[in-house]
């Protein structure tokens, strides 16, 4: 099963409006991080929190992260039609921190 | 500087036959990562070089997939005798992560091989 899971699956809003979306994941993790994906192809990093932080803003984005709960959030505020994509959080496993676990993802459609 | 690059863009193939996917990481970067993303997937892990060391092939799916990483940089990924299923953009990442590091970095993505096996 997968280290992370997104929800929602799929978000649609329009221009203006705030998203948010939320990473669930299952074991102790040293730091989280969020990627942007277009059109199926490459990742973009957006965003990395260590498990010591609580909240980290990066322009327009910001993320939480509640490590009692094994969830975080990215919020993106104002949003355009440009931040259509989708977005994945990607772990490490605190005790194999060879490798990023990717969530399911959320699907963003910002309508103009 | 330049990023990821991988190569072909595209690849389309018949059932049976072998085929090599490239990626060039960015320079300086110890660590290489291959991915597999089926349509509307997540990023499925594959295997993982670490500077000189052994491979984490952990992820590879069958003894059809291999990959291998040359002086340290370029590196390629091999499927012999291609299924239908194998059909999915494999994506190439690379960072600066330490060996042993005591965390993950930041990795940078490629643009993707997307593969369609007929």
């Amino acid at each position: 099963s997968q280290q992370g899971e997104e929800d929602p699956q799929a978000l649609s809003i329009q221009e203006g409006e705030n998203a948010t979306m939320n990473c669930s994941y299952k074991t102790s993790i040293n730091n989280l991080q969020w990627y942007r994906q277009n059109s199926g192809r490459g990742l973009v990093h957006l965003i990395l929190i260590r498990s010591n932080e609580r909240e980290k803003h990066s322009g327009r984005l910001r993320v939480t992260l509640d490590t009692s709960k094994k969830s975080s959030s990215l919020l993106i505020t104002a949003s355009r039609a440009a931040d259509t994509a989708s977005y994945f959080c990607a772990t490490d496993d605190a005790y194999n921190t060879d490798k990023l676990i990717f969530g399911t993802g959320t699907r963003l459609q910002v309508f103009p | 500087g330049a990023g990821v690059s991988q190569s072909p863009s595209n690849k389309v193939t018949e059932k049976g036959k072998d085929v090599e996917l490239r990626c060039d990481p960015i320079s300086g970067h110890t660590a290489l990562y291959w991915y597999r993303q089926s349509l509307g997937q997540g990023l499925e892990f594959l295997i993982y070089f670490q500077g000189n060391s052994a491979p984490d092939k952990s992820g590879l799916p069958s003894d059809r997939f291999s990959a291998e990483r040359t002086g340290g940089s370029v590196s390629t990924l091999t499927i012999q005798r291609t299924q239908q299923e194998d059909s999915a953009v494999y994506l190439c990442a690379s960072s600066l992560r330490l060996a042993g590091g005591p965390y993950q970095e930041t990795q940078y993505f490629g643009p993707g091989t997307r593969l369609l096996v007929l």
